[in-house]
């Protein structure tokens, strides 16, 4: 049962262009939300996290938006670069226990068209 | 600083064969964790690791073993691999359970 759903396998944006990346979530003891990017053949890269106390954290040309009421998250790219083209997961975990685990969604492909 | 190090970067198994998958950071962080990547289901969790000598089962533990002996080190042991254990499986370390993960480049496991 995938409790971390990324519903767009891809999307396909032009150079410049805001891109949007989806991201919902079942477990209501969820609370800390990070977003990867993962070129082919390399690991995962961690880019952006945001607290359930917040629903926005910004970091440059990357911002990740919380809407905790209808479990779901977003991260925008303004303006969206060819450099940008990778897989980006969307992640989750709770911090109210002692497991550890992190909670991956299937990943969604960005292509930025130049 | 080399970060997270994952060897060896591909493998092909025989069904029954066992191995081990090594990884190694250099950056003195407490948490490290084991997953695999399957097309259209993510990355899942195997085992995780909070410190040395404290290990504990993920998503999918099932025909792996890790142990952490030391802070550096937590190899993921395949007891008997099968097939269903083809897959990329990635290292990943963090200083504490809120910072990001910082992930190896993986290892492409095939199991015929």
């Amino acid at each position: 049962d995938q409790q971390v759903k990324q519903n767009s396998p891809s999307l396909s944006v032009q150079e410049g262009r805001i891109s949007i990346l989806n991201c919902d979530y079942t477990n209501s003891m969820f609370d800390y939300f990070l977003w990867y990017k993962k070129y082919p053949a390399e690991g995962p890269t961690f880019l952006i996290s945001i607290s359930s106390i917040k629903d926005k954290n910004e970091d440059g040309r990357f911002t990740v938006f919380l809407n905790k009421s209808a479990k779901h998250l977003s991260l925008h790219i303004v303006p969206s670069q060819p450099g940008d083209s990778a897989v980006y997961f969307c992640a989750a975990r709770t911090t109210q226990t002692g497991a550890n685990n992190l909670f991956f969604g299937t990943g969604t492909r960005l292509t930025v068209i130049p | 600083n080399a970060g997270v190090t994952q060897t060896p970067k591909f493998q092909v198994l025989k069904t029954g064969q066992s191995m081990t998958l090594q990884c190694a950071q250099d950056m003195n962080h407490e948490y490290m964790s084991w997953y695999r990547q399957d097309p259209g289901m993510g990355l899942r969790l195997i085992h995780y690791s909070v410190g040395a000598g404290i290990t504990d089962q993920g998503e999918v533990p099932n025909g792996y073993n890790v142990s952490r002996s030391t802070t550096e080190d937590f190899p993921l042991r395949l007891l008997s691999a099968a097939p269903s254990q083809t897959s990329v499986y990635f290292c990943a370390s963090s200083p504490d359970r809120v910072a990001g993960y910082t992930f190896g480049s993986g290892t492409r496991l095939t199991v015929v």
